[in-house]
């Protein structure tokens, strides 16, 4: 166990629908990522934030966006979603510092219909 | 940007062999190379990490080597087991540590008893 708490494990959706992704890191992290891992691209970062600030940013369609609480929980919202959209969304967290190691949630799946 | 390149995608061993995988990356700026292995279901999960100062790391049956005039660097693991079979994948960061990953495609390893 990580330590990561991704929520829902499953999610089967409709295309053009709205979904949040939530994410609980490790307690102690203020870094948070978000990666989408699918067959053919492999695992692509998304976005990070840091201690509630967004720190770098990847591939991230306009149609997702992310953000993180106070608490640094994160939720990563995927909108207007397409049957592309369909994979496996992880969380990760690390600790204060760039060195730091990262630890990854077990995902969430979603399949757009 | 950084693209790094994983060979092979897939490998099939007896048990008591070792297994090599190698991983090629284009920025010369990266100095972080960290090796996760994710087995079914699961998140990715960091087995071994080396940083551009170091040429070699050896934890247990698990080793990692780096070139950086070749840009290239590879897993190596000894008197594989059946547990030891997953998909692993390489990374590199130009960061120093687990901001701006970028991973390779995997490779899956498949131990046979």
């Amino acid at each position: 166990d990580s330590g990561v708490t991704q929520t829902p494990k499953h999610l089967i959706t409709a295309t053009g629908q709205r979904v949040t992704l939530r994410c609980s890191p490790r307690s102690g992290d203020l870094s948070v990522y978000w990666y989408q891992q699918s067959l053919d691209q492999g695992l692509q970062f998304l976005i990070q934030y840091y201690n509630g600030e967004e720190r770098a940013k990847g591939n991230i369609l306009e149609r997702f966006s992310a953000q993180q609480f106070p608490d640094l929980h994160s939720e990563l919202n995927l909108s207007s979603l397409e049957l592309g959209d369909s994979a496996l969304y992880f969380c990760a967290s690390s600790g204060r510092g760039a060195v730091d190691t990262i630890y990854f949630g077990e995902g969430s799946w979603l399949t757009v219909v | 940007g950084e693209n790094v390149e994983q060979h092979p995608s897939t490998l099939s061993v007896q048990e008591g062999d070792s297994a090599v995988i190698k991983c090629t990356y284009s920025d010369s700026a990266s100095n972080y190379f960290p090796w996760y292995k994710q087995e079914l279901g699961k998140g990715p999960q960091l087995i071994i990490d080396i940083r551009s100062n170091v040429g070699e790391k050896k934890d247990q049956r698990i080793a990692v080597t780096l070139n950086k005039t070749a840009k290239h660097f590879s897993l190596h693991i000894t008197e594989t087991q059946p547990e030891d079979s997953a998909v692993y994948f390489c990374a590199a960061s130009s960061q120093g540590g687990s901001e701006k990953l970028v991973f390779g495609k995997g490779t899956k390893l498949t131990v046979n008893p």
